[in-house]
């Protein structure tokens, strides 16, 4: 299976703050990457998928970019519902997550 | 409007197996996988296996593998996963998700149950 590995596990930010994630693949995934935001008590929620492309209905402070093995994920200005825990997710073989970030106020 | 209806909570004990439903409702299964995904106190998402309901495709992660079953139901829209020789590490919420389909197979969940919470406690 493709090990998805996510940094960092958690951070603290303030709104208005720019805030990026990383996400790397323990094998060469080409563009086959997601991003999901989760908050407490309820099911994630797709944001971005092959590694680039926003959701409809997502803000557009939200972006991903990267291929390959080396992924990035980026809120540009961090709004208080933001405020959540990110997961990268893979499809290239089978499918799996990353082990999530935090995004706590700072 | 289609959703993901999942069983109820669970009280279970060691070594003993579950068996968790998923009903599709307000819509029927499509080409689209339906997924199970598990996500224990306060950690991450682990995804568990799936299956294609059209044609009865199964995949599992290789860490699963030997003792959890996906099925489904095409007349009553419903999925179903047991996972058998329960542990307390098992102690989790479970998931149902749609997988949305592309080119290259299962890729995007976009839709999900509401989770069942299985405790497993001696």
């Amino acid at each position: 299976d493709i090990q998805m590995t996510q940094s960092p596990s958690s951070l603290a930010a303030s709104v208005g703050d720019r805030v990026t994630i990383s996400c790397q693949a323990s094998r060469d995934i080409r563009n086959h990457l997601n991003w999901y935001q989760q908050k407490p008590g309820k099911a994630p929620k797709l944001l971005i998928y092959d590694a680039s492309n926003l959701e409809r209905g997502v803000p557009s402070r939200f972006s991903g970019s990267g291929s390959g093995t080396d992924f990035t994920f980026t809120i540009s200005s961090l709004q208080p519902e933001d405020f959540a825990t990110y997961f990268c997710q893979q499809y290239d073989d089978l499918l799996s997550f990353g082990g999530g970030t935090k995004v706590e106020i700072k | 409007q289609v959703q993901l209806l999942q069983s109820g909570a669970e009280v279970k004990k060691p070594g003993s197996s579950i068996k968790v439903s998923c009903k599709t409702s307000g819509g029927t299964f499509n080409s689209d996988a339906i997924s199970w995904v598990r996500q224990a106190p306060g950690q991450g998402l682990q995804w568990m296996g799936g299956i294609i309901p059209r044609f009865h495709t199964t995949n599992y992660a290789q860490s699963f593998r030997g003792r959890v079953t996906v099925t489904a139901d095409e007349p009553t829209n419903t999925a179903y996963m047991e996972l058998s020789g329960l542990k307390s590490e098992d102690t989790a919420v479970y998931y149902c998700a749609s997988v949305r389909r592309n080119t290259y197979g299962p890729a995007y969940f976009d839709l999900w149950g509401q989770g069942t919470l299985v405790t497993v406690s001696s």
